[in-house]
């Protein structure tokens, strides 16, 4: 019961350039998507969120767009640093609040 | 900046022991979950908890497991006889209020079951 999908388990990325993580949903009913971020031996942390109301939510380097027709959300990061690199993880609260996550995206920005 | 603080971050047992694992969300938070990850896979949800009692548990979740705040302040997770399979990153997360509100999570617990 895969709610939330990554189909890509890594991209590798040159420093500076624009890094896009995409991510499925199967539910229609998912009104809120998140992205976290989470670096080894550490737990996920928030990165940004979009509500099913807007297609597009900015935060600085980082960008959410949302495609609710095709079910799908990408996060897009510019410019692309080191520092970014880490497992980027989209979900979506369910019922009771739990999060359905995806299987996760591991990012590799090289210097 | 306030955190949620997990202990122990190693916890090696043996298969048919029983683990606690303890978390202490973050001081005004309402809501409590705990997620397991097993290596090389998904965050997967286990349980959340307000009000004093559990409010939505997954499949995961049998009769192995419970949940308690025995203090208002720790949230813990107990497995009661451990399998192999049961090894993995288990995570705390809180959340102040409300669905809309993004889960601040724990820096988590590895679980290794010999």
């Amino acid at each position: 019961d895969q709610q939330v999908k990554q189909n890509s388990p890594s991209l590798s990325v040159q420093e500076g350039r624009i890094s896009i993580l995409n991510c499925d949903y199967t539910n229609s009913m998912f009104d809120y998507f998140l992205w976290y971020k989470k670096y080894p031996a550490e737990g996920p942390t928030f990165l940004i969120s979009i509500s099913s109301i807007k297609d597009k939510n900015e935060d600085g380097r980082f960008t959410v767009f949302l495609n609710k027709s095709a079910k799908h959300l990408s996060l897009h990061i510019v410019p692309s640093q080191p520092g970014d690199s880490a497992v980027y993880f989209c979900a979506a609260p369910g019922k009771g609040n739990q999060f359905y996550f995806g299987t996760g995206t591991s990012l590799t920005v090289i210097p | 900046e306030p955190e949620v603080t997990q202990t122990p971050s190693h916890q090696v047992t043996q298969m048919g022991q029983e683990v606690i694992l303890r978390c202490v969300p973050i001081s005004n938070h309402l809501y409590f979950y705990w997620y397991r990850q097993i290596l090389g896979q998904k965050v997967e949800f286990l349980v959340s908890f307000y009000n004093n009692e559990i409010s939505e548990k997954s499949e995961i979740f049998d009769d192995q497991f419970s949940v308690e705040r025995p203090d208002g302040s720790n949230f813990t997770l107990k497995i009661r006889s451990t399998k192999l399979e049961d090894s993995a990153m288990y995570f705390c997360a809180s959340v102040l209020t409300g669905q809309y509100n993004e889960q601040f999570f724990g820096p988590g617990t590895r679980l290794t079951v010999l």
